[in-house]
């Protein structure tokens, strides 16, 4: 079974410029993530999605990020413009059913470096 | 608040030792389920196990296992026998019931096997 892909694996732009991610998860998956890891920190939640629809974007900086999942299955997280502090590693997560027995399942992320 | 400390930022171990990595969490949630991820240089979280908080059984998976203790809010992991490709970032997360979906992580270990 094929993993979480993401795209690309490593970008690095300048602050004020717009960056985006693309991620495609496991087959079937209706719930899908993306987390922000600052580095020598632990992934933090940014938006989740269930099909198409968002569950939960309260911890998203919606002046800069948005993120789409347009026909429920991949999708795309954009940053524009991006600021110094958004460096980080972007994770992609997918799962295929939410309650008590749900595993999220990591794709290999996309490391952004912002100069 | 849902919080997971892990009190070890790095932890250096001989190939062969077997090492313990630490997990304290706290919830509100009187049912909640922990997690453990490896994150190898190549940057994707890998999932290693997940406990449901009432289920207190001890688990064992190869080198791998782990003790969860409710009494003492702690879910440690321990790896029998280390080996040089067991060195990676391990994270504990917490999900509570009330949390929905969202995993709250740990700051992570990184543990290195020397040769």
């Amino acid at each position: 079974e094929a993993g979480v892909a993401q795209s690309p694996r490593y970008k690095i732009i300048e602050k004020r410029q717009s960056v985006a991610f693309w991620c495609n998860p496991i087959s079937g998956h209706a719930t899908l993530y993306w987390y922000q890891q600052i580095l020598g920190q632990g992934p933090k939640l940014l938006i989740q999605f269930q099909n198409n629809g968002v569950v939960d974007d309260s911890q998203l900086p919606k002046d800069r990020f948005s993120a789409e999942r347009l026909k429920g299955v991949d999708s795309t997280l954009k940053i524009q413009p991006a600021k110094l502090e958004d460096s980080a590693v972007y994770l992609c997560a997918s799962s295929l059913i939410r309650g008590r027995y749900e595993t999220q399942y990591f794709g290999p992320g996309t490391r952004l470096l912002v100069l | 608040a849902q919080k997971v400390t892990q009190a070890q930022t790095e932890i250096s171990v001989v190939e062969k030792e077997d090492v313990t990595l630490d997990c304290v969490y706290e919830t509100r949630d009187t049912t909640y389920y922990l997690f453990w991820y490896k994150q190898p240089p190549s940057g994707e979280l890998v999932f290693l196990i997940r406990r449901n908080s009432f289920d207190e059984q001890n688990e064992i998976s190869g080198r791998y296992s782990w003790n969860f203790q409710k009494s003492t809010s702690s879910f440690n992991f321990t790896i029998t026998a280390s080996q040089v490709v067991d060195s990676a970032v391990y994270f504990c997360a917490l999900r509570g019931e009330t949390s929905g979906s969202r995993l709250t992580f740990g700051e992570g270990t990184q543990l290195t096997v020397n040769p």
